[in-house]
């Protein structure tokens, strides 16, 4: 069975950081690229950042809204993603999901599925 | 930025109803469009890709169709468990949600 389960969230002040971590199993983890979602309370679903495999040199995207101060990785030897956020603000307050691309063809351009259980992150002081 | 409109944005139906949501994409994306649905405190669950490819175990009362700029998701058939909230993507150029529909009990 294909399993994303994420950690690390919490109750974080402005401007600190926090890292995201998300576990994987059940799957060819190095193959697929990995992205992470978020959902403010109340709101809609917003991508922020992917990262692709190895074998597509792990290119990475960000969203507007946190290019500069997040940062996705993966380490394929732990079957781990991560998110790097810095300098983090109010309105970065949200559940955090892990997802997979759909599948490993193409390199990017999918949907996603399936999705973790989703982290809170709580920014205020 | 590819932006997504999604409507309406809460609909309220009975079992048994047939209920449509539209989605509309800023440009053209082909058919690069997935819905999904999402009960509260959950995460979203994968339905349709490519605009109207089912996913596996979803069942057939889920239908999608479009093309270009304008999608909508039919369910036919309203079953109790399909009271949730759904929200299209377009995969095409990056990822971007539309503001979900909450499908609600009349």
């Amino acid at each position: 069975e294909v399993q994303l389960v994420e950690s690390g969230g919490g109750l974080v002040q402005p401007g600190r950081s926090l890292r995201l971590s998300c576990t994987a199993s059940g799957f060819t983890f190095d193959t697929y690229a990995m992205s992470w979602v978020r959902q403010a309370p109340g709101k809609g679903l917003e991508w922020i950042s992917s990262i692709r495999s190895r074998a597509y040199s792990g290119a990475t995207d960000y969203a507007a809204s946190v290019r500069g101060r997040f940062t996705i990785s993966r380490d394929d030897s732990k079957r781990m993603a991560y998110l790097q956020m810095n300098s983090l603000r109010t309105e970065d307050t949200a559940v955090y999901f892990c997802t997979r691309s759909r599948s490993n063809w193409p390199p990017t351009g999918e949907p996603f599925a399936p999705w973790g259980q989703g982290t809170l992150v709580t920014v205020s002081s | 930025d590819i932006q997504m409109t999604q409507y309406p944005s809460t609909l309220s139906a009975s079992v048994g109803d047939t209920v449509t949501i539209t989605c509309r994409a800023s440009q053209a994306i082909a058919t690069s469009l997935a819905w999904y649905q999402q009960k509260p405190g959950k995460a979203p669950k994968l339905l349709i890709y490519k605009a109207s490819t089912l996913e596996n175990g979803v069942p057939s009362r889920f239908s999608g169709s479009g093309s270009g700029t304008e999608f909508t998701l039919t369910i036919s058939s309203l079953q109790p468990d399909d009271f949730a909230t759904y929200s299209c993507q377009q995969h095409h150029i990056l990822w971007t949600f539309g503001q979900g529909t909450k499908v609600e009990i009349k």
